[in-house]
């Protein structure tokens, strides 16, 4: 199947930076991929819908300003945690949509806030 | 919100069927139901999906009642690399091209030997 790939898987930054995390589609070109968060022992919450070309659409209470996302490509999609927090920590996880409909994963990115 | 409860664990001995049920009674009419798993800390799997018919593929099989409210997943021999948790899906808008996943809370899955 088609593959999903982010980078990086793990990342440890100190509070205050900022953060950048890529989702490529390695096969494929998508259109829209889509960003979720996901706390331990918790399901995966979606963030936000990234367009390519275009501005993002973020769900209910998610702050843009704090989860900028470009999707300046037709194969990558970048999420950046600004101003990161220990509260912030979490995995993160984005999904690309293929041109017939099917939505691959990656293997997600773990942020570590110290 | 997403659409869907699903049982929060399930326990299944190898070798055995597990059926993992799923309620959607709020569902419309041209919204699919989807099947993720995910093993711990890895990425979402892609399982199986459905409109109204069941389904069969080489992973499982997935019935879905005739009003649409309600589906089971079935994982026909359970294997002990089978326990993860399992999602249960109502994609929200846009059919089977567009749209998005919300996920609910899933079903723990552990397969004993």
């Amino acid at each position: 199947g088609a593959v999903v790939s982010q980078h990086p898987s793990r990342v440890i930054c100190k509070s205050g930076t900022s953060v950048k995390i890529e989702c490529r589609s390695l096969d494929f070109q998508a259109t829209t991929m889509f960003w979720y968060r996901q706390f331990p022992k918790q399901s995966l919450m979606l963030m936000a819908t990234s367009n390519e070309g275009s501005k993002a659409t973020y769900e209910q209470g998610v702050e843009k300003d704090k989860f900028l996302i470009n999707h300046a490509s037709l194969t990558l999609s970048t999420l950046t945690v600004t101003s990161a927090h220990p509260e912030d920590s979490s995995f993160y996880i984005c999904s690309a949509r293929h041109v017939t409909g099917e939505l691959f994963f990656g293997e997600g990115s773990r942020l570590t806030v110290l | 919100d997403a659409k869907t409860t699903q049982p929060t664990s399930m326990d299944c001995a190898e070798g055995r069927a597990a059926n993992l049920p799923c309620n959607h009674s709020t569902i419309s009419g041209n919204e699919y139901v989807y099947w993720y798993r995910q093993i711990h800390s890895q990425g979402p799997q892609y399982i199986i999906h459905g409109l109204k018919n069941n389904e069969t593929n080489e992973m499982a099989s997935l019935i879905i009642t005739e009003d649409r409210k309600s589906s089971t997943l079935i994982l026909p021999h359970a294997t002990l690399r089978d326990t993860a948790v399992y999602y249960c899906i109502v994609r929200v808008g846009g059919g089977n091209q567009g749209g998005k996943l919300i996920f609910g809370q899933g079903t723990e899955l552990s397969v004993k030997p």
